[in-house]
């Protein structure tokens, strides 16, 4: 059965660096979505991308956050300096259409030190 | 921005044992969701609700929309320590296309 994977499932990065969540969205999908959760927290929605753009973010979805859809089969997440608050769950998850169901992947697990 | 309350916040229970668990909203939702999410795993999808009134069933689970679409509740028949997880509901904004999900009830079922 297709599935959403992730890598890493696991990153540690100092203050400051940049990091790039990488997901393979199930290949014949095609809205694409980042969310996150942070330890305790509910999940919390960052971005759909559609079409190579970003259809809708959030709040929390800052100018130090990107995606990208480098080529036919990645979708990843950017983000520039990492702050202690960043540390978090990411999931990234894809759906056939608008408004279908979101398959999600299992999740990175970033900490931020 | 729609406020989802989850009851309990945890719960654990004996094999075998029935459970309900709530989801409460601040405003009517569109659609109503409930995933179940494993420890180093995204959430699944479990139903989708949104009729008022509306009641679906998934082997055990009996999930069932508030009249007035503000709430819903999850039951579940017989308890099996495979049912442990954690139970979200969430709103599927259309509008948007994003999902809105509350904290989740945390079930732990013994043996």
């Amino acid at each position: 059965e297709p599935e959403v994977t992730q890598t890493p499932s696991h990153q540690v990065t100092q203050m400051g660096q940049e990091v790039i969540l990488r997901c393979v969205p199930i290949s014949n999908h095609l809205y694409f979505y980042w969310y996150r959760q942070i330890l305790g927290q509910k999940v919390e929605f960052l971005v759909s991308f559609y079409n190579n753009e970003i259809s809708e973010k959030s709040e929390i979805f800052d100018d130090q956050f990107s995606v990208e859809r480098p080529d036919g089969s990645n979708f990843t997440l950017k983000i520039r300096s990492t702050k202690l608050e960043d540390s978090a769950m990411y999931f990234c998850a894809s759906s056939e259409n608008a408004h279908n169901e979101q398959f999600f992947g299992p999740g990175t697990r970033l900490t931020v030190l | 921005t729609q406020l989802l309350e989850q009851s309990p916040q945890f719960l654990s229970i004996q094999e075998g044992e029935n459970l309900t668990v709530y989801c409460n909203s601040s405003s009517v939702f569109s659609s109503l969701q409930w995933y179940r999410q494993e420890p180093g795993e995204g959430p699944v999808l479990l139903v989708t609700v949104v009729t008022g009134g509306e009641v679906k069933k998934l082997k055990r689970l009996t999930f069932q929309f508030g009249d007035a679409r503000k709430d819903s509740s999850l039951h579940i028949t017989a308890a099996q320590t495979g049912d442990t997880g954690l139970y979200l509901c969430a709103e599927a904004v259309y509008r948007d296309d994003k999902i809105i999900f509350g904290k989740g009830t945390r079930l732990h079922i013994l043996p």
